[in-house]
């Protein structure tokens, strides 16, 4: 089972920063099968990024994604207030379970 | 456009069986798979399992295998997650969700259930 990790536990950034999100795999992610949501109080998650760096449908271009192997980095080019959120890396690659990591929780600083 | 719909929140003694649904509709629900995730109160996302409603195979994770059933009504586009004899511990959040079109990705998330399991 590969095991996610992801750093900072929490980043304190004010709007109009940039936003480094971490998610390290405990084992090479085959295929760059690596997926990124985003998640805000009371409400369910919304993927953000698949396949390491393509965004989904209707995702602002101020985030990507980027990595392969066991390293993985999602960018927040300008953080707008609506992107203070907790974000989740999950894989997807070779059998389940297709984990996800422990979250990095982006607040106001 | 794709939607899953799910059942309403849930209150419950422990030892008691429960059943949640979520219902898809705007695609083909036969050919997508169709997942569940918990979220405990205040905690982060686990990934519990899939199941493919076009012949119901289904990969739970370890952690959940024998805890709970997953299944599908292919005739009414709705998936389920039930227990048996539920416990304290299975308070939480739960959300269906159904797979992105390249890949084990979740694209498309219900709204979520919650279960709240108290004496």
């Amino acid at each position: 089972e590969i095991v996610l990790t992801q750093s900072p536990g929490t980043l304190s950034l004010s709007p109009g920063e940039r936003a480094t999100l971490s998610c390290r795999a405990s084992q090479s992610v085959s295929s760059s099968y690596l997926a990124w949501y985003q998640q805000k109080p009371g409400q369910a998650p919304r993927l953000l990024i698949y396949g390491a760096s393509s965004r989904a449908t209707g995702i602002p271009d101020r985030f990507s994604g980027s990595g392969s192997g066991t390293d993985f980095t999602l960018t927040i080019s300008r953080l707008e207030p609506e992107d203070f959120a907790v974000y989740y890396c999950q894989h997807y690659a070779t059998s389940a379970p297709f984990t996800f990591g422990p979250g990095t929780k982006v607040d106001i600083k | 456009e794709v939607q899953l719909v799910q059942s309403g929140a849930e209150v419950k003694k422990p030892g008691e069986s429960l059943k949640i649904s979520c219902k898809g509709s705007g695609y083909s629900f036969s050919s997508h798979w169709t997942g569940w995730v918990r979220q405990m109160p205040g905690k982060g996302l686990e990934w519990m399992g899939i199941i493919y409603p076009g012949d119901s195979d289904t990969r739970y994770s370890p952690s959940f295998q024998g805890q709970v059933t997953m299944s599908v009504d292919k005739s009414i586009s709705t998936a389920y997650l039930q227990w048996s004899s539920l416990k304290a511990s299975d308070t939480a959040m739960y959300y269906c969700a159904r797979y992105g079109d390249y890949g084990g990705y979740f694209q498309h998330w219900g709204q979520g259930t919650l279960v709240t399991v108290s004496s």
